[in-house]
């Protein structure tokens, strides 16, 4: 079946500007994560929706962050007047549901250039 | 909180070596435990996973045994490939996930 997929793959913007990353989980599964992955390092997490919900926003570096999921499925994360730092590669993870046990599955992630 | 510690790398062997790449995890409940990897130029993907305590999880050649007592959830392969190189990431799960830091292994004919 199909993976959890991410648009754009590759997104060279402006510093000052907006973008909007997507995710498209794997159907069925509830719970879905974003995650910050910068050259070399771990795993930033962001921020985690179990259905609609976001319980835990404190992942979010900063409030030009946010992020929205809808009918449980497709999420946005958007990012307001984009900085330098802000340069990334941003993953995205769905699971069956947000309890334990249950593994991640990855999306090939959006590299995003700020310049 | 809850967190994992991975050993630092990045670790280069020659064909055919042991591998063990340390994790140790601290956590206030009973968490399931992971190791992902990440090939070149790909995305994450499962390794294997281990759900409670004493349980071993196995693929391709890797294992990893959930140990309660010493907190840890050490991957272990008796014999690298050149195909094995990449970085291997240590997580574990109470709901939210928490990743280490990540290992990078290069394996050399």
């Amino acid at each position: 079946g199909a993976g959890v997929s991410q648009s754009p793959s590759n997104k060279v913007t402006e510093k000052g500007k907006d973008v909007e990353l997507r995710c498209d989980p794997i159907s069925g599964h509830t719970a879905l994560y974003w995650y910050r992955q910068s050259l070399g390092q771990g795993l930033e997490f962001l921020i985690y929706f179990q259905g609609n919900s976001a319980p835990d926003k404190s992942g979010l570096p900063s409030d030009r962050f946010s992020a929205e999921r809808t009918g449980g499925s497709v999420s946005t994360l958007t990012i307001q007047r984009t900085q330098q730092e802000d340069s990334a590669v941003y993953l995205c993870a769905s699971s069956l549901t947000w309890a334990g046990g249950y593994e991640q599955y990855f999306g090939p992630g959006t590299r995003l250039t700020v310049t | 909180g809850d967190s994992v510690t991975q050993m630092e790398g990045p670790v280069t062997l020659s064909e055919e070596a042991f591998l063990t790449i340390n994790c140790t995890y601290t956590a206030t409940g009973y968490p399931s435990l992971f190791w992902y990897v990440q090939y070149p130029g790909e995305g994450l993907q499962l390794l294997l996973k281990a759900t409670k305590a004493d349980d071993k999880g196995s693929n391709k050649g890797f294992e990893a045994t959930y140990r309660k007592e010493t907190t840890s959830f050490h991957l272990e392969k008796g014999s690298v490939q050149v195909s094995d190189s990449a970085v291997y990431f240590c997580a574990l799960s109470v709901g939210q996930f928490y990743f280490g830091t990540g290992t990078s292994l290069t394996v050399i004919p």
